[in-house]
């Protein structure tokens, strides 16, 4: 079945630690690609998009992720994250195909040690 | 703009009671998603709209569920009769067709279901 996968469900990290969060999708043909974040109690807010061009995108609060077309992958990441980092976050995908639905990936929770 | 606006923010009704919940999506924008996010399953997307046509209402979970566009500024989830499993966080949101359309979504409503 098409859809979007998130493998990690939850990540654990300490200040300052690297981050990579996985995004893959089953979708063949053009797709738009999005990274949501869900802070705690709070809706969902966007942290980046890819439509097209350069592959690698830069969002909001130093985010950033690389689209590979050939692994159908858009992983999500952070060089040095901080407390206030600890969210949902989710991704998320159009396909073309799809008369604009919105397709997200079942989220991973990130958690933050001081 | 002041964003999509859901109303009420939270709701505690008791068992076989209706529900409405209300959304106004960002105006000018063509689509209307309606998602459900819950512990055990995530955030699911229940039914959308198009110009206010439902376009897909697959993932609507039984006929206690409906959901009606009547203008482009005004949607409601209704449920009834409501049942304890249908305590939830309901988010309403909007965007933009596909080639433009990140999701903007509301603060959600918390329906807890007694």
């Amino acid at each position: 079945a098409q859809s979007v996968s998130q493998h990690n469900h939850h990540v654990i990290l300490s200040e300052a630690a690297s981050l990579e969060l996985g995004c893959n999708y089953s979708y063949g043909g053009t797709v738009n690609l999005f990274w949501y974040v869900q802070y705690p109690g709070q809706h969902l807010q966007l942290l980046l998009k890819y439509f097209s061009g350069d592959p690698l995108v830069k969002g909001i609060k130093g985010f950033e992720a690389e689209f590979i077309k050939s692994k159908f992958s858009f992983n999500l990441r952070k060089p040095s994250v901080q407390w206030s980092d600890t969210a949902e976050y989710f991704c998320a995908v159009i396909p073309y195909s799809s008369a604009s639905k919105i397709i997200f990936g079942s989220g991973t929770r990130l958690s933050i040690r001081p | 703009d002041a964003g999509v606006i859901q109303s009420p923010r939270h709701e505690v009704t008791e068992m076989g009671q209706e529900v409405t919940l209300r959304c106004k999506p960002i105006s000018g924008h063509d689509y209307l998603f309606w998602y459900r996010q819950t512990m055990m399953r995530g955030l699911e997307l229940l039914i959308y709209f198009n110009n206010n046509v439902p376009i897909d209402d697959s993932g609507m979970p039984e006929d206690r569920f409906s959901a009606k566009m009547p203008n482009a500024s005004f949607s409601t989830l209704k449920i009834q009769p409501s049942e304890p499993r249908d305590s939830a966080v309901y988010f309403c949101a909007s965007s933009l067709p596909g080639s433009l359309g990140e999701a903007f979504f509301g603060q959600g409503t918390r329906l807890t279901v007694v």
